[in-house]
C-alpha cells in the first residue's frame, strides 16, 4: 500500500528553526509538495522537489532524498502566523497525489 | 487569491439527501480534483477530471459521482448521504502535460450531514 508518515504535532517558539520529517512509500514517484492549511482554509503549495536535494525558498526549504524516501520542510525564523498544519503529499506514478495526515504546528511566545 | 472559486461554502443535508459541489477552475487550467478532508486528516483523493474525461479515482463509492464541463469547471454529485460523508471538500485545479502539477485550492465546501 501506500503511505506517508509524518508527526501529528510539533511545538516551537518564535523566532526559532523547526524541522518537519515526512517519509513515505509510495508507487512510484513523480515529485513531494508540502502544502500548509491554516484551519478552517484550503492548502496553500510552499515546495515541490523532484530531484534530491535542498531547495530554499526565503524562510522556507524543504529537502528531498529519493534513495531514502524521505523529506523534511526546514522553517527559520519562526512567526506566530506560522501556526498551521503542514501537509506532506506524493505524486504516485499515476500523477495522483497521496497525502500525510498533517503535522500541526503550535508556536509559542 | 487562488483563482477556484467553490460553491457552496457550507451546507448541511440529512441522511438519504442528495448533495452538488461546484467549482470553477483557474484560467488555463485543465484539470480538476476533488479531495475530501476530515476533520484532523489530511485530503483523500476522490476523482480527477481531464477534458471532460475522468482520469484517475480513489476508494470512494459509486454514489460519489462527477462532471467537468467545456470550461473546464466541475461538479461533485453525492447521492445517499451518510453521516461520515461530513467533510471539508476540496476542489484543486492543474495543468495537465506543464509544469510541475502544482494544485491550486479552492476555499472549500464544508458539508454536514445529520
Amino acid at each position: 500500500g501506500q503511505n506517508i508518515d509524518q508527526p501529528t504535532e510539533m511545538t516551537a517558539t518564535e523566532g526559532a528553526i523547526v524541522q518537519i520529517n515526512c517519509t513515505y512509500q509510495t508507487s512510484g514517484f513523480n515529485g513531494l509538495f508540502w502544502y500548509q492549511q491554516h484551519a478552517g482554509e484550503a492548502p496553500t503549495f510552499l515546495s515541490y522537489n523532484v530531484l534530491d536535494g535542498l531547495e530554499e525558498k526565503g524562510r522556507f526549504s524543504s529537502f528531498l532524498s529519493r534513495s531514502k524516501g524521505y523529506s523534511y520542510l526546514l522553517l527559520k525564523e519562526l512567526q506566530m502566523k506560522d501556526s498551521a498544519s503542514y501537509l506532506c503529499a506524493v505524486m504516485d506514478s499515476n500523477y495522483q497525489l497521496i497525502w500525510g495526515a498533517g503535522t500541526k504546528l503550535i508556536i509559542k511566545p | 487569491e487562488t483563482g477556484v472559486t467553490q460553491s457552496p461554502t457550507h451546507l448541511i443535508k440529512t441522511r438519504g439527501q442528495q448533495v452538488t459541489l461546484r467549482c470553477s477552475s483557474q484560467s488555463g487550467h485543465n484539470t480538476v480534483s476533488w479531495y475530501q478532508q476530515a476533520l484532523g486528516q489530511g485530503p483523500q483523493f476522490i476523482f480527477q477530471y481531464y477534458r471532460e474525461e475522468e482520469n484517475g479515482r480513489g476508494n470512494f463509492p459509486p454514489r460519489f459521482s462527477g462532471l467537468q464541463f467545456p470550461n473546464y469547471s466541475s461538479e461533485l454529485n453525492v447521492n445517499a448521504l451518510e453521516l461520515d460523508d461530513s467533510a471539508l471538500y476540496l476542489c484543486a485545479s492543474s495543468r495537465q502535460g506543464g509544469g510541475t502539477g502544482e494544485l491550486f485550492f479552492g476555499e472549500g465546501s464544508r458539508l454536514t450531514v445529520l
